[in-house]
């Protein structure tokens, strides 16, 4: 167990539809990491948010949102859906950055577009 | 940009062997960070090991090590008396604010 929690495991949505992927970073953390990960594909950065402030984005599309809170859980927000959007969505957490800290993951959020 | 390639995209060994999975990379920055990161059929990421780039000493993690060559841009990682436990996809990852990642290589473990 990495300490991060995600949540939902899993998503079945429709086309056009509108999900929110949580997650709660270990104890202590202030960084969220936002990864999709395709069908046998490896891991894309979508975005990163550090004590509540955006801090790195990546290939997210503009469908695609995300924040982070005071409490310094973090929300991922997907918007008009399509099916090429089905992946397995991570969430990591890092104490500060990466530099001198170790990145853990959560299990994934499963998230499959009908 | 940051860029990551791993060059095998599928190996197999048998169970005590030893297998050496390769990375490569690419980086403009001068202090940055390389992880083996191990994703078995849960889908689940786990951490294999960690190396700094200042630092020249091979990390290593119990069965596992990395060979490091910071001039050539490479970072291989070596799994030694393998066990079925290790059956698994492995990505190498480069990092200083943000992790890219390679494509992985499958690895299975034969009984």
């Amino acid at each position: 167990d990495s300490g991060v929690t995600q949540t939902p495991k899993h998503l079945i949505t429709a086309t056009g539809q509108r999900v929110t992927l949580r997650c709660s970073p270990r104890s202590g953390d202030l960084s969220v990491y936002w990864y999709q990960q395709s069908l046998d594909q490896g891991l894309q950065f979508l975005i990163q948010y550090y004590n509540g402030e955006e801090r790195a984005k990546g290939n997210i599309l503009e469908r695609f949102s995300a924040q982070q809170f005071p409490d310094l859980h973090s929300e991922l927000n997907l918007s008009s859906l399509e099916l090429g959007d089905s992946a397995l969505y991570f969430c990591a957490s890092s104490e500060q950055g990466i530099s001198g800290n170790t990145i853990y993951f959560g299990e994934g959020s499963w998230l499959t577009v009908v | 940009a940051q860029t990551v390639t791993q060059s095998q995209p599928e190996m197999s060994v048998q169970e005590a062997e030893t297998v050496t999975l390769s990375c490569t990379y690419d980086t403009s920055e001068s202090n940055y960070y390389l992880f083996w990161y191990k994703q078995p059929p849960s889908r689940q990421m786990i951490l294999v090991i960690r190396q700094e780039a200042y630092k020249q000493q091979n990390a290593t993690e119990n069965r596992f090590s990395v060979n490091f060559q910071k001039a050539a841009k490479s970072f291989s990682l070596k799994i030694s008396d393998s066990q079925l436990g290790d059956t698994a996809m492995y990505f190498c990852a480069l990092g200083n604010e943000k992790l890219t990642f390679g494509t992985g290589t499958r690895l299975t473990i034969i009984p």
